[in-house]
């Protein structure tokens, strides 16, 4: 079984500072782990994922993720806020042979101010 | 592509109607997976298919809930009949088949705000 804790519900930063998200995992299995955006009224976009490559991960908008399996950890991380960052990002954690089993985080509302 | 398409965006109704939601996934994708987010239990996995066919509706809260998907590139949600607790926000995604594009990634369709009155 897998599952996924994401540390902190609210995040509040200036605009043009760093940004860390955080994010712990348990998993039975090598875990595929993701990030996902969620706009206001809007789907959730894939920001970026790990699945046993390379442990820093890039994805869009600047947005990055380090896989620490020591930690159990995959935080998110962005240098410089922007305010259209402002959003809901989910953790997931995908650890079943089938990769079916998605656990969703309970999410952060990242705020940007200005 | 167009990405995965659900309809309608907004649902009103009141207690005790039927609602149908609609998803189209990508095409191409094999898995298709409803879920359902509420403020109070976040993103909940409601079911998903593989090949067309139900794999897992372990998620779906209750016999008034059911989901089918006839072909590759249709599926919907109904409820019947609605509660005023059924109100929350409905995803759909799609995935494509692992073997051959090598990938979980799910992609998420811009969800049916249902409100039940």
């Amino acid at each position: 079984a897998q599952s996924v804790t994401q540390l902190d519900s609210h995040v509040s930063v200036s605009e043009g500072t760093p940004v860390l998200l955080r994010c712990n995992y348990s998993s039975s299995y090598s875990p595929s782990l993701f990030w996902y955006v969620q706009h206001p009224n809007k789907g959730l976009q894939l920001l970026l994922k790990y699945t046993s490559a390379a442990t820093l991960v890039k994805g869009i908008n600047g947005f990055e993720a380090e896989f620490k399996k020591s930690e159990t950890s995959f935080h998110l991380t962005k240098p410089s806020a922007h305010m259209s960052d402002a959003a809901e990002y989910f953790c997931v954690v995908s650890g079943s042979l089938n990769n079916n089993d998605m656990r969703f985080g309970a999410g952060t509302r990242l705020t940007v101010k200005p | 592509d167009a990405g995965v398409i659900q309809s309608p965006r907004h649902e009103v109704t009141e207690m005790g109607q039927e609602v149908t939601l609609r998803c189209k996934p990508i095409s191409g994708h094999n898995s298709l997976f409803w879920y359902r987010q509420t403020m109070m239990r976040g993103l909940e996995l409601l079911i998903y298919f593989n090949n067309n066919v139900p794999i897992d509706d372990s998620g779906m809260p209750e016999d008034r809930f059911s989901a089918k998907m006839p072909n590759a590139s249709f599926s919907t949600l109904k409820i019947q009949p609605s509660e005023p607790r059924d109100s929350a926000v409905y995803f759909c995604a799609s995935r494509a088949r692992r073997g051959a594009f090598n990938t979980d990634t799910q992609y998420f369709g811009p969800g049916t705000r249902l409100t039940v009155l």
